[in-house]
């Protein structure tokens, strides 16, 4: 699986869109770019995925660059119910294992 | 839909001591897997069945971690004995069977604190 780079943390004002970022340089070109959130207490919760083309779902939308080394999820306008970790993952070839990172702590304030 | 359903939500025991967690995963989904959470971390993979087989427990600390999921429904995951350092939450997470279904649907997952 590729190994992903998020910044440890953001912040987003309510209503306003969310954009958060996502390194995946080494992502083979059969790869998919999942993103999952973990609500604090919960289990993670599939958001979207994507493998060339930009996606959209009634959650979130997806940015997969050209060259897949990048991509950046979209919450078009973020409530403070979205305050979770958001977790980018490169992978999901072999029987759909997961890889997941550290995330991104995303904080929506009022 | 129901969804994947974990218990015991929390348990607390002493080091040495054995617990063991149960998964009923969401109805007709082939593939289950067993994750451990440590705090501040994301979800490590310690085993994945496909029906009542293991695809990959490559990660699963084997001298003391064992899982089996017989009939291919639920599942059971145990620790004996149980380590400070296995303090930790683990998931249970379902997915239907087939190369078109990407998503994972997760438990609300069991905390377990080693005393």
């Amino acid at each position: 699986d590729a190994k992903t780079t998020q910044p440890p943390s953001m912040d987003c004002a309510e209503g306003r869109a969310a954009n958060l970022p996502c390194n995946h340089s080494t992502i083979s070109g059969n790869e998919y770019v999942y993103w999952y959130r973990q609500i604090h207490s919960q289990g993670p919760q599939y958001i979207i995925h994507g493998l060339k083309n930009n996606e959209t779902n009634e959650m979130a939308s997806l940015i997969i660059t050209e060259d897949r080394k990048s991509s950046t999820l979209i919450l078009p306008h973020a409530t403070l119910r979205d305050t979770a970790v958001y977790y980018c993952i490169g992978g999901g070839t072999s029987y759909g294992k997961l890889t997941f990172g550290q995330g991104t702590i995303l904080t929506v304030h009022p | 839909e129901a969804g994947v359903a974990q218990s015991p939500r929390y348990k607390i025991i002493e080091k040495r001591q054995s617990v063991a967690f149960w998964c009923n995963p969401i109805s007709g989904h082939a593939t289950l897997y067993w994750y451990q959470q440590i705090l501040g971390q994301g979800p490590k993979l310690l085993i994945q069945f496909q029906n009542n087989g293991v695809v990959d427990d490559s990660q699963l600390p084997k001298d003391r971690f064992s899982a089996e999921r017989l009939k291919g429904v639920d599942s059971t995951l145990k620790i004996q004995p149980a380590k400070l350092e296995d303090s930790a939450v683990y998931l249970c997470a379902s997915r239907p069977a087939g190369a078109a279904s990407y998503e994972q649907y997760f438990g609300p997952g069991t905390r377990l604190t080693v005393t």
